[in-house]
């Protein structure tokens, strides 16, 4: 499986917009990026997920490099709500694996 | 519409004793997935099931874990003999098909403490 990098933690402040970035270099043709979320104590959810173009949800936007080596999560206002350790996954079109491989994410911290 | 349930919530037991788990998916989904979340550390996938078959089971320990997704009733994660180190959260997931481009809904997970 193609691996992903992203950094161990990020902050911001509420109401400002967040850029959680991750590095995917050795990404396949028929990989689709997908990001989860893991609030506290709870299971992941899903966020978004794209193949080459942008994409926009009512959770978040998804920007992907024109070499798809990189992409990222951006959220337009970040709340308290969105404090989350966000993982970002590679997932092949074309294989049979359906599993996720989680990495170790990006934890964002969000203050007053 | 429920989301996926999984109960017990929460769950103790002394070494040695038998842990079962369960997850009923989402209305109308027929793929299950488990993941396992060991204290401060990431998800690892164990099994993944499709109505009455295992269709993946490369993160699934060799001994004393089983899981089954029968025709009719929840999906069971067992856990023989359970030792300290199998003290962790689990989740399961559900999705309506197999693939990249299907979402995976998981449940708000079972944490296991074994005594």
């Amino acid at each position: 499986d193609a691996k992903t990098t992203q950094p161990n933690s990020m902050e911001s402040n509420e109401e400002e917009p967040v850029h959680l970035p991750c590095n995917h270099s050795t990404i396949s043709g028929t990989d689709y990026i997908h990001w989860y979320r893991q609030l506290p104590s709870q299971g992941p959810e899903y966020v978004i997920h794209g193949l080459t173009s942008n994409v926009n949800n009512r959770m978040a936007s998804l920007a992907i490099a024109e070499d798809r080596k990189s992409s990222t999560l951006i959220l337009h206002r970040a709340t308290l709500r969105d404090a989350a350790v966000y993982y970002c996954i590679l997932r092949d079109l074309t294989g049979t694996a359906s599993k996720l491989t989680f990495g170790t994410g990006t934890r964002l911290q969000v203050t007053l | 519409n429920a989301g996926v349930m999984q109960n017990p919530r929460h769950l103790v037991r002394r070494r040695g004793q038998e842990a079962r788990l369960r997850c009923s998916p989402m209305k109308g989904h027929s793929h299950v997935y488990w993941y396992r979340q060991l204290p401060e550390e990431g998800l690892k996938f164990m099994v993944y099931l499709q109505k009455e078959n295992i269709i993946d089971e490369s993160g699934m320990p060799k001994e004393r874990f089983s899981a089954e997704f029968p025709k009719e009733g929840p999906s069971i994660l067992r856990i023989q003999q359970v030792v300290r180190g199998d003290s962790a959260a689990y989740f399961c997931a559900s999705s309506l098909a197999q693939g990249a481009t299907n979402e995976q809904f998981f449940g708000p997970g079972t944490r296991l403490t074994v005594l």
